[in-house]
């Protein structure tokens, strides 16, 4: 079965890019079944869906953070990438990753990891 | 885009209750709704997908029903590792996700 694993600093300053990568074990990232999808969770709130990738470079944001949002893929690297920019204290949260069954329900997902923005 | 509203927000409940949880979606969604349990420090666990089919391995004391705009996620009969905030998420065609408020359900 799939693993996904976020990595990237747990500490970032407002204004700065949150950077997040998830490595993909267990499978090819590179499969026709899966997208690949970001989530976060701010401390006490509920989940928001960020973004899904292909491992073709389709994308698919959410409208509300398209503008600061950048999901990439590495498929030599089994890997797939999250870049939030101009963070402020509101983007604090867990954000996990997901392999997502075309563009539909998330399976597994990452244990998830704390960003937290200040300075 | 679509709204998911889930009732109650929270909920208390005795080992062994039967137990319903709702979602009402702003728009028709036909069924692509699915529910996920999430306990504290955890990720989110898929239990259903499509409405109603139930992930493998989840226990069948779990269900889910409805289509279009009204769904509910039913246990049973709770078990003490049932409580948790349970999440319902749609999946329209237009590739945009979004997830109910989640519903905390508690010991009572």
């Amino acid at each position: 079965q799939l693993q996904l694993q976020e990595s990237g600093p747990g500490l970032v300053k407002p204004s700065e890019t949150l950077s997040l990568t998830c490595t993909v074990s267990g499978g090819s990232i590179s499969s026709s079944r899966y997208y690949w999808g970001w989530m976060r969770q701010p401390p006490g709130k509920g989940l928001e869906w960020i973004g899904s990738i292909y491992y073709s470079g389709s994308t698919y944001y959410n409208p509300s953070l398209k503008s600061r949002v950048t999901i990439s893929v590495d498929t030599s690297k089994n890997q797939f990438s999250l870049k939030l920019s101009s963070v402020t204290a509101a983007d604090t949260a867990v954000y996990y990753c997901a392999s997502q069954i075309q563009l539909w329900f998330f399976d597994y997902w990452g244990q998830g990891t704390l960003v937290t923005v200040s300075s | 885009a679509i709204q998911l509203t889930q009732s109650p927000s929270s909920l208390s409940a005795s080992v062994g209750d039967r137990v319903t949880i709702t979602c009402r979606a702003s728009q028709g969604i036909s069924s692509a709704l699915a529910w996920y349990q999430q306990k504290p420090g955890k990720a989110p666990k898929l239990l259903i997908y499509d409405a109603s089919s139930l992930e493998s391995g989840v226990p069948s004391r779990f269900s889910g029903s409805g289509s279009g705009t009204d769904f509910t996620l039913t246990i049973s009969s709770l078990q003490p590792e049932d409580f948790a905030t349970y999440y319902c998420q749609q999946f329209n065609n237009d590739a945009l996700i979004t997830f109910g408020q989640g519903t905390r359900l508690e010991i009572k």
